[in-house]
């Protein structure tokens, strides 16, 4: 199993919709977790943390599932600009490295 | 403000030149520092990683090394590179407080290309 893994997508979605992302993770003692957001040929940007309560920022809302092992990321009332790969983010074990899953990607139309 | 950078941009390099990458980051100390390939259309694969100066963990063998010179000083290198180190690598750094990491910021990027 890998250690973070994602739908790959794409997303193809009307303009104004609301789109779910969902992101599971291997490792339980896992703590830090984020969502990352990557457009064509730049380098991945912290879009949010993600904290066991849940948090939003905007139309932007991630959840963590502890007991089962995965996080989520929901987009509501979808913009153009929001068309990019979203990265979901894992800190292993408490430990000092990050792990990236590959990826999903999200394109929004008229 | 913490920021970080990384050069060059853009690289052409024939098969079996070497290859050195330079990362710096301004602004903090003691950060966690990572490399990481991205080949095109995929995800991002760690390649190294050090939480300090001479400390370096490898994640996939290969033909490439990091070095840590300085605190905030990261270097990929490799002897010999093959067509298969093309890729987009980015170098990141990221905080370890308590139980937990803070979020990893990028740097722009280096477009390798091997010909």
């Amino acid at each position: 199993r890998k250690e973070v893994e994602q739908d790959p997508g794409p997303f193809n979605v009307p303009e104004g919709a609301t789109v779910a992302f969902n992101c599971t993770y291997s490792n339980s003692a896992s703590q830090s977790f984020f969502w990352y957001r990557q457009d064509c040929r730049k380098e991945p940007k912290l879009l949010m943390s993600v904290y066991s309560s849940g948090n939003e920022d905007g139309r932007f809302t991630a959840q963590l599932n502890r007991a089962s092992q995965y996080i989520s990321l929901l987009i509501r009332d979808s913009k153009l600009s929001d068309s990019a790969t979203y990265l979901c983010v894992v800190n292993k074990g408490g430990g000092n490295k990050l792990t990236f899953g590959t990826g999903t990607q999200l394109k929004v139309e008229l | 403000s913490q920021t970080i950078h990384q050069w060059p941009a853009t690289l052409v390099q024939p098969v079996g030149s070497p290859l050195s990458l330079e990362c710096t980051v301004e602004g903090t100390s003691n950060p966690n520092l990572y490399w990481y390939r991205q080949a095109a259309g995929r995800g991002l694969q760690l390649l190294f990683y050090s939480v300090g100066i001479g400390q370096i963990s490898s994640e996939v063998p290969q033909n490439l090394s990091a070095s840590r010179p300085q605190d905030r000083q990261f270097i990929l290198s490799s002897k010999k590179l093959l067509l298969s180190d093309s890729g987009f690598y980015l170098c990141a750094w990221s905080s370890f407080q308590g139980a937990g990491n803070t979020e990893a910021f990028f740097g722009q990027g280096t477009r390798l290309t091997v010909v």
